[in-house]
C-alpha cells in the first residue's frame, strides 16, 4: 500500500511568488492534516479535512494560505504571496476512522522562501 | 489547551548504551500521546502510540514508552542504541474527544557515536 505522498520534495522560491504543494493521502483515508515546521521550531497544525470539508482550519497563519481538498482526495496548499517567514517543511498526513485513527505522514515539502 | 515539552533538543548516547528521551505533556483531558522519529531525509514515522490501555507501550525498533499520569510525562526508552537509532524524535498529544490534532514538542536529535 502507497503511503503518503507529497510534492515537490524541495521549492525554493522568492518572496512575493506564488508556490502551490501538494499531497496524495493513503488510499481511502478520509482525514488529510497539514502541518508545517518552521526551523528551529516545533511542528504545528495548520488544517483538517474530513473528505472535501474543512473540519479545523484554525492553525492557518493567515490569509495567503488557501488548501483545497477537490473531491475528497489529494489536496493542494497554496501560499500567494510567500513571504520569508513562511520558508519551512510543510507535513501532510492523513488517517481513517471517525474519530480519526493514527495519523501516518508523508516526507514533507522543503520550502525556501529568498 | 494541550502542550508538550522536550526535555533537551540533542542527546548524544555511544553505541549499546541506555536510550532515555524525555517528555512531558499538559492536557485538560485524558490524552493520547505519541513519538514520532524522522530519520534523514524522510517524513516523520510513528513510533509508538499511548490510548488509555497499557501505561507501559512497546513499539518499533525495541523502543518503549511509559505513561505515566501523576508525573505527566511518557518518556522514551531503548536499553541498548544502535547507529541507526540517529534521527529527530517527536513526542505530540491529541485530545482523544477531538478529531486527533496533534500538538508537538520541539523535537531531541538523538546522536549516537560508535
Amino acid at each position: 500500500e502507497a503511503g503518503v505522498t507529497q510534492f515537490p520534495s524541495h521549492s525554493v522560491i522568492e518572496k512575493g511568488q506564488t508556490v502551490t504543494l501538494r499531497c496524495d493521502p493513503i488510499s481511502g483515508h478520509d482525514n488529510l492534516y497539514w502541518y508545517r515546521r518552521v526551523m528551529g521550531k516545533e511542528i504545528k497544525f495548520l488544517l483538517h479535512f474530513v473528505k472535501e470539508s474543512k473540519q479545523d482550519e484554525s492553525g492557518m497563519p493567515n490569509n495567503r494560505f488557501l488548501a483545497e481538498r477537490t473531491g475528497g482526495t489529494y489536496s493542494t496548499l497554496k501560499v500567494q504571496p510567500a513571504e520569508l517567514e513562511d520558508s519551512g517543511v510543510y507535513f501532510c498526513a492523513s488517517s481513517s476512522g471517525q474519530p480519526p485513527g493514527t495519523q501516518y505522514f508523508g516526507p514533507g515539502t522543503r520550502l525556501l522562501v529568498l | 489547551a494541550q502542550s508538550v515539552t522536550q526535555l533537551g533538543s540533542h542527546v548524544s548516547v555511544s553505541e549499546g548504551a541506555l536510550v532515555l528521551l524525555r517528555c512531558n505533556y499538559s492536557s485538560s483531558v485524558p490524552p493520547y500521546l505519541f513519538w514520532y522519529v524522522q530519520y534523514p531525509n524522510q517524513g516523520l514515522q510513528l513510533l509508538l502510540k499511548y490510548t488509555s490501555a497499557a501505561t507501559l507501550v512497546k513499539g518499533i525498533n525495541g523502543f518503549e514508552a511509559e505513561f505515566k499520569k501523576s508525573e505527566t510525562s511518557f518518556h522514551l526508552t531503548k536499553p541498548s542504541a544502535h547507529m541507526s537509532d540517529a534521527a529527530e524524535y517527536f513526542c505530540a498529544v491529541s485530545d482523544p474527544s477531538g478529531y486527533s490534532t496533534l500538538t508537538f514538542g520541539k523535537g531531541t536529535m538523538l546522536l549516537v557515536s560508535p
